[in-house]
């Protein structure tokens, strides 16, 4: 099956930094990935969609100066939260589907902790 | 996108048939119902996919109505492994350019051994 993998799983920074987190599709080309946020006992709110080669769609109310998506490739996305703070803290899950599947496979996660 | 409801929690013991209704009353003609599960400090995971009358897999099965204003995800004969939040989504998600998911609350489900 499908496969998506995070990394790092879990980190932790100070904050004023910058973190970056990577979404990689490995067995399959992703023509879309999308990053999704979630607070401890909440849902899933999505970030932005990505497609690869052109610039992120961001929901409303997610900076984009802030959280920087790049998706270079057709397996590979990246997040960067930007002078984090500790209200960033949370769960950043990525999700990638291809053109001919309507199914979205979700990757297992990053637990951000900004001190 | 099709707003959905669906229970808080629910519990059940071990070995148990669960069901988790979700309703939608203004989903369109063009959506699906989609059921993900998801584990603490997981990504979700895909479970089921329908349109109408019923859709069984390996692991669940998907009851919607004639009027497809709700739907009812079956779990058979559950474990203690099948603690996690169900989410059910309605949209229009296969066709590219729709995908985009909006997750509710879900239900939380814990089985009592």
């Amino acid at each position: 099956g499908a496969v998506v993998s995070q990394h790092p799983s879990r980190v932790i920074c100070k904050s004023g930094t910058s973190v970056k987190i990577e979404c990689r599709s490995l067995d399959f080309q992703a023509t879309t990935m999308f990053w999704y946020r979630q607070f401890p006992k909440q849902s899933l709110m999505l970030m932005a969609t990505s497609n690869e080669g052109s610039k992120a769609t961001y929901e409303q109310g997610v900076e984009k100066d802030k959280f920087l998506i790049n998706h270079a490739s057709l397996t590979l996305s990246t997040l960067t939260v930007t002078s984090a703070h500790p209200e960033d803290s949370s769960f950043y899950i990525c999700s990638a589907r291809t053109r001919s599947s309507y199914e979205q496979y979700f990757g297992p996660g990053t637990r951000l902790t900004v001190t | 996108l099709a707003k959905t409801t669906q229970p808080i929690s629910m519990d059940s013991y071990e070995g148990q048939e669960v069901n988790i209704t979700c309703s939608h009353n203004n989903i369109a003609t063009n959506d699906y119902i989609t059921w993900y599960q998801q584990f603490p400090s997981q990504g979700p995971r895909f479970i089921i996919q329908g349109y109408k009358t019923k859709v069984t897999n390996e692991v669940a099965s998907l009851f919607i109505p004639a009027d497809r204003k709700s739907s009812t995800l079956s779990l058979p004969r559950v474990s203690l492994s099948d603690t996690a939040v169900y989410y059910c989504l309605v949209g229009d998600y296969i066709n590219f350019g729709n995908e985009k998911l909006t997750f509710g609350t879900g239900t939380r489900l814990t089985i009592i051994p």
